[in-house]
């Protein structure tokens, strides 16, 4: 079954603590995408990598960090340092042309307290 | 700077009732426009897309829009809406150059049966 999958769909971390939320496709598309979706601000764009070992800083990157060592994943970790962490989180992926539809993940909601 | 702004923020309507949501984009170069949907518990998912052509394009479900260059708008339209089409709608834009994914504010939508 071709999808994104997201896991956990739901996360409590601790204030002050890292946390690593995992994305996996099996689309073989070259683009991933991180947003980050609260209430009345719509998906808000955390970071993006359209080929594999390069990623770029969306609009809201502060206290975000990502990699992609492989084409089918994109981690993205929550630090310490992002002030208001406690959100849903989306995952993206599409293929690499500006016109192609991009596929989401169910999500994951972040819960720090 | 490449942004998607989307007027109304929520839309109640009575069954049949026209729909016509309003999306305006700016951005430098090329750029592909898209209308996602998210239904109640659900994932996001496309309703139309733009990126060259005839301005007048078609999606699932009855939906259509409208690219007006000379207005930087992408407005989403249905002439009879459904108690079914209740969701948020969002409207997105895709650089051709770097492959940014961005997305407006969304719409929530209610139809009155």
């Amino acid at each position: 079954d071709g999808g994104i999958t997201q896991s956990p769909k739901y996360l409590f971390r601790k204030e002050g603590q890292n946390v690593t939320l995992s994305c996996e496709q099996n689309l073989n598309h070259d683009a991933m995408y991180w947003y980050r979706q609260d209430p009345g601000q719509g998906l808000r764009l955390i970071y993006y990598s359209q080929i594999v070992n390069d990623f770029q800083k969306g609009d809201i990157a502060e206290g975000y960090s990502v990699s992609r060592e492989k084409k089918e994943s994109f981690p993205l970790t929550v630090t310490s340092a992002q002030k208001n962490p406690t959100a849903f989180y989306l995952c993206a992926s599409s293929g690499i042309q500006g016109n192609t539809e991009a596929f989401f993940g169910q999500g994951t909601r972040l819960t720090v307290v | 700077a490449q942004s998607v702004s989307q007027h109304n923020h929520h839309v109640i309507l009575s069954e049949a009732a026209s729909l016509e949501l309003g999306c305006n984009y700016s951005y430098g170069g090329t750029v592909n426009l898209f209308w996602y949907v998210q239904y109640p518990g659900q994932h996001l998912q496309l309703l139309l897309k733009y990126f060259s052509g005839d301005p007048l394009v078609k999606g699932i479900k009855g939906f259509e829009a409208e690219f007006i260059k000379s207005k930087f708008s992408f407005n989403l339209r249905k002439p009879s809406v459904q108690w079914s089409d209740t969701a948020e709608y969002f409207c997105a834009g895709r650089s051709s150059n770097t492959g940014k994914l961005i997305f407006g504010q969304g719409t929530t939508l209610q139809v009155k049966p």
